[in-house]
């Protein structure tokens, strides 16, 4: 597609619910990152696919949170058991590979997240 | 670790007013830097970048200018307009893929008519 697709543009769960969040990324693009953007809190990056390759987790803040790629193409980030402080804008992102210092990093419009 | 600092906001100017959103940042080597705008209601849309030490970047009447001695890149726009009201994100990246950008918490700018 012509930019960072993220479906659904808003979601709200209750407490406990498990959530779902899918991004479809640029097409050609192997690098796929997704962040959050808390109020107040600028954005934290959660976790890095790059291909085939073993994504880079190190981001997650709890094993309620997981994400996967499928075919290298489109991801889908999950949230077990949904909190209140997971209330956030999940953004996801893409660039042509994994070392974007000389790739820009484009991303959607971001899911909007509430937990009530 | 990497990190970047930016003036925090809100920010209130008048139409036409210069503006200058200061970041600066630390990180290991020769990291590449970046001013990321959030619109009302929009994603994060690339602004501009610079590659190495001493490179402007620039857009829409927007400049920064990689200062490798004072670990800086404040963005600067000589004459701001409404359209500018929005939250502007100073990044960088260090390269190797894994950790993306590392971003500041963001600026709020209003201009007010």
């Amino acid at each position: 597609g012509a930019g960072v697709s993220q479906s659904p543009s808003n979601k709200v769960t209750e407490k406990g619910k498990d959530v779902e969040l899918r991004c479809d990324p640029i097409s050609g693009h192997t690098a796929l990152y997704w962040y959050r953007q808390s109020l107040g809190q600028g954005l934290e990056f959660l976790i890095y696919f790059q291909g085939n390759s073993a994504p880079d987790k190190s981001g997650l803040p709890s094993d309620r949170f997981s994400a996967e790629r499928t075919g290298g193409s489109v991801s889908t980030l999950t949230i077990q058991r949904t909190q209140q402080e997971d209330s956030a804008v999940y953004l996801c992102a893409s660039s042509l590979s994994g070392a974007p210092a000389g790739n820009t990093i484009y991303f959607g419009e971001g899911s909007w997240l509430t937990v009530v | 670790g990497d990190s970047v600092t930016q003036m925090e906001g809100p920010v209130t100017l008048s139409e036409e007013a210069f503006l200058t959103i200061n970041c600066t940042y630390t990180a290991t080597g020769y990291p590449s830097l970046f001013w990321y705008v959030q619109y009302p209601g929009e994603g994060l849309q690339l602004l501009l970048k610079a590659t190495k030490a001493d490179d402007k970047g620039s857009n829409k009447g927007f400049e920064a200018t990689y200062r490798k001695e004072t670990t800086s890149f404040h963005l600067e726009k000589g004459s701001v307009q409404v359209s500018d009201s929005a939250v502007y994100f100073c990044a960088l990246s260090s390269g190797g893929g894994a950790d993306g950008l590392t971003f500041g918490k963001g600026t709020h700018l209003i201009i007010q008519p």
